[in-house]
Parts: structure tokens; sequence; C-alpha cells
């Protein structure tokens, strides 16, 4: 199966800050990568699919962006309700596999 | 707007049947184009994808738990089901049912629902 890394585990950043956040796949998906946000108590949005293309209602700050192997979620400026945790999904191979996510926190 | 719930005991004896169903409403489970699924997330660990189904009995399993997992669709009640057999103490999670776009990306979730696998 595709095996999905995320960097890094958890991020650190500051109100306003960029924040970027990686996955990489143990082979190619194309650019069939989705980012989901999951808050606590909660289960995960779709953020981005297309590996770029932004779901319906996502604000302009979240951004995605890669092919093949490489892929990089950027939220522009962190906002207080984007903390949370993010996770990558490639939907290219069977079994559709999930990275193990990377927790934005408050610096 | 689309709502998905699940459904289910949320305690289970190891080595019985965990069965779960989950019930879509504001839309339609045999639309064109859309599978349903099920996710599990064990507790303080990622997601795992399970099994999708389309309404005409397409079926995609994890090699994971394939010889334990049914999914199925009942149309005429706008629901579909998860079947796990001889379920285990790592089988505790919360279960999330999801509609995908084709096979891809999961757009609408429900609320998850957290089964226990204890005795």
């Amino acid at each position: 199966e595709v095996v999905m890394t995320q960097s890094p585990a958890t991020l650190s950043v500051s109100p306003g800050q960029r924040a970027t956040l990686s996955c990489r796949a143990s082979q190619s998906v194309g650019s069939n990568l989705a980012w989901y946000q999951q808050k606590p108590g909660q289960a995960p949005r779709l953020l981005i699919y297309g590996a770029s293309t932004r779901a319906t209602g996502i604000p302009a700050r979240f951004s995605g962006s890669g092919s093949g192997t490489e892929f990089t979620l950027t939220i522009s400026s962190l906002q207080p309700e984007d903390f949370a945790v993010y996770y990558c999904h490639q939907f290219n191979d069977w079994p559709r596999t999930f990275g193990q996510g990377t927790m934005v926190e408050i610096k | 707007q689309l709502r998905l719930q699940e459904s289910g005991p949320g305690l289970v004896k190891p080595s019985d049947t965990l069965s779960l169903t989950c019930t879509v409403s504001g839309g339609s489970i045999s639309s064109t184009g859309h599978f349903w699924g099920w996710i599990r997330q064990s507790p303080g660990k990622g997601l795992e994808w399970i099994a999708s189904v389309y309404y005409r009995d397409h079926t995609y399993y994890n090699p994971s738990v394939k010889n334990r997992v049914t999914i199925s669709i009942d149309t005429s009640k706008n629901q579909f089901s998860l079947k796990l057999s001889s379920v285990t103490a790592a089988d505790t999670a919360i279960y999330y049912c999801a509609r995908s776009v084709i096979i891809t990306r999961f757009d609408y979730w429900g609320q998850g629902t957290l089964v226990t696998v204890s005795s």
C-alpha cells in the first residue's frame, strides 16, 4: 500500500504567521491527493483535493501544491480557528491511505 | 445540505460482530458518481479507510480487514451499513461514515460513533 508520511508531527506557529505542512507518498500518486482538517471531537473536514483545488467554502488562505510524491499544504496567515490536526489522503491506489497527521498548535 | 449519521452499539464483545448503519439525509444514496464509505480512527491515532460501496453494489475493501468486513447499501432506506466480524480490542475506534466523489476525496462525513470492544 502507499504509505503517506507527514512532517512535522507538530508545528508551533503564532497567529498571523504562515504554516507549511508536508506530505510524502511512498510512490507516485499523481495529483490524487486531498487534505483534511480535524478539530477535537469533530469529523475531518475536506480542505483541498486534486492536490491544489480548494473545497467548497474553504478560505483562500489555504493552498495546496505538489504532485507525484511530494505535497505541501500552506496556511498563509493562521487564524485562531486553524489550530487543528491536518491529514493528507491519497486516492490514487488501493487501499486508500492517510498520513498520520500534523498538529498545528499555537506558539 | 447532505447529512450523514452513524448508529449502532457503542460496546461490542470480543469475537462478536460489529454492526453500524449510516443514514443519509438531504440527498439520495443512489446519486450517480457518489460512493459511500467507512473510515475509522483509533484512539489517539490516525485515519484508516475500511470499505466503500456504490449503489450498484460495487464494493471495495481494505485488505487489512477484508476477510472480516462487509459493506452493503439499502437504497430504499437511504442507508448503508458495515459489518466487521471477529472483533478484538484493536477494532476499538471512532467509526465515521462518509461520502466520496467517485472513489476519490471524502467530501461529507458523519459525526462519528465510538465503538469499544470489551468484555
